[in-house]
């Protein structure tokens, strides 16, 4: 079975603080994904990479940044939390273009408040 | 710009019935599109995906369609079970390959 393992379930930090999320996928995926999602809002893509060391700008990159030195694991960072980035976050991986096998498998969630 | 709606917001039925889920998408233009579900606080499962050149997916109880010239997919969960209740989205993936764009999704409650 696949698995997407991000490192915490929920997390409680103060405004401006550096704040560390890690996603971790066993399955050897090329791409891996970060999410928020909002009531009302729906789940929006913050960062995606495609390869160690790419990364690509989703629609709501302002305010995070993203790391990927290995291939299965994908870090969403926050350089100085808001409390507009209080939310859950959602990691996703996936292959590359295999044809049907495109499904995006996704972590559990870590719930953020930022205080 | 793609753009992805569901209909209903939210749906109550009793168990045993069998009922149907709407996504459409502005831009037939797709790769594929994939139906998730959700439960309360977790994360998405994966249900069905189904690529451009594709009409339908089974799995189960769960049957998928798409029609692409339309812009819409259905979900249909035959003899639908408590175990039923969630969230369900659908997602579609651009030709570009680069993004997924998620439905705000369908709020399933199946009344025992």
């Amino acid at each position: 079975d696949v698995k997407v393992t991000q490192s915490s379930r929920y997390l409680v930090k103060r405004t401006g603080e550096k704040v560390f999320l890690e996603c971790v996928q066993d399955m050897d995926h090329e791409n891996m994904f970060w999410y928020r999602q909002d009531p009302g809002l729906g789940l929006r893509l913050i960062y995606f990479s495609y390869d160690v060391k790419m990364k690509e700008k989703g629609d709501i990159p302002e305010g995070y940044s993203v790391s990927r030195e290995k291939k299965e694991r994908f870090s969403l960072i926050l350089e100085s939390a808001s409390t507009n980035q209080t939310s859950m976050y959602l990691c996703a991986s996936s292959f590359f273009l295999k044809g049907a096998t495109e499904t995006q498998y996704f972590g559990p969630g870590t719930r953020l408040l930022v205080l | 710009k793609q753009e992805v709606t569901q209909i209903p917001a939210a749906l109550s039925v009793p168990e045993g019935e069998n009922l149907v889920l709407n996504c459409s998408f502005t831009d037939s233009a797709i790769y594929n599109l994939q139906w998730f579900r959700q439960d309360p606080g977790k994360g998405l499962t994966s249900l069905l995906l189904i690529q451009s050149s594709q009409r339908e997916q089974t799995s189960g109880r769960l049957n998928a369609s798409l029609d692409k010239s339309s812009g819409r997919s259905t979900l249909y969960i035959a003899a639908s079970q408590p175990g039923d209740s969630a969230t369900y989205l659908c997602a579609v993936m651009g030709t570009s390959y680069d993004k997924v764009i998620f439905g705000p999704g369908t709020s399933l409650s199946v009344i025992p």
